[in-house]
């Protein structure tokens, strides 16, 4: 079956250290896997994605993230946290058909 | 430019009741979505539009759930006779590639409480 994992409900770190947001992910074919992240009171916002290529993905707002076929791994990290980084993340899986898989979200709490 | 605008943002309804939900797409997107996001919970699939057909229904978790789409633009998500577990933000996404693995561009939902 396929299904993408968020293991973290929630991250927390300081302000100015590395982030990261893990998820994984379990699929038979070739994934297309994504980021978005959801702002208080406003709709998801597309970060990245990644379809083949290079496994480093850069994406918006400084966010890249990491595609490990091996361990089925696409963590999000940033270098240096900033506070509006704030917000609840989610890591999506794409693997045909019209339909595209959520993980639950992580929370990531950014303190200054 | 404009994004997906969903109508209400808000909507208190008692139990039994029928209600709609709309959803305005970026003008031009091919795809629309419809999710569910229930506090906790991931965001759930419901249905997809590609124009004004649904090739993929199967994530209406009822009948009493159906949706449609007129002029390859604005969707209404329909729910019958509601009940109190209906009660989440109902998402709406556009994309402007028919198909899966595009980049989907969300509404700011709304969200629907049941009595």
């Amino acid at each position: 079956a396929q299904s993408v994992a968020q293991p973290e409900d929630q991250v927390n770190v300081a302000e100015g250290n590395p982030l990261t947001v893990k998820c994984t992910y379990s699929v038979s074919g070739n994934p297309y896997l994504f980021w978005y992240v959801q702002y208080p009171n406003r709709g998801l916002q597309f970060l990245l994605k990644y379809i083949t290529g290079d496994n480093l993905v850069k994406g918006s707002y400084g966010f890249e993230a990491e595609f490990n076929k091996s361990q089925t791994s696409f963590h999000l990290k940033k270098p240096s946290a900033l506070v509006s980084d704030s917000a609840l993340y989610f890591c999506a899986l794409y693997t045909g058909g019209f339909k595209t898989i959520f993980g639950a979200g992580t929370r990531l709490f950014v303190k200054a | 430019g404009a994004g997906v605008s969903q109508s209400p943002s808000n909507k208190v309804t008692e139990k039994g009741k029928d209600v709609e939900l709309r959803c305005d797409p970026i003008s031009g997107h091919t795809a629309l979505y419809w999710y569910r996001q229930s506090l906790g919970q991931g965001l759930e699939f419901l249905i997809y539009f590609q124009g004004n057909s649904a090739p993929d229904k199967s994530g209406l978790p009822s009948d009493r759930f159906s949706a449609e789409r007129t002029g390859g633009s604005v969707s209404t998500l329909t729910i019958q006779r509601t009940q109190q577990e209906d009660s989440a933000v109902y998402l709406c996404a556009s994309s402007p590639l028919a198909g899966g693995g595009n980049e989907q561009f969300f509404g700011p939902g709304t969200r629907l409480t049941v009595l």
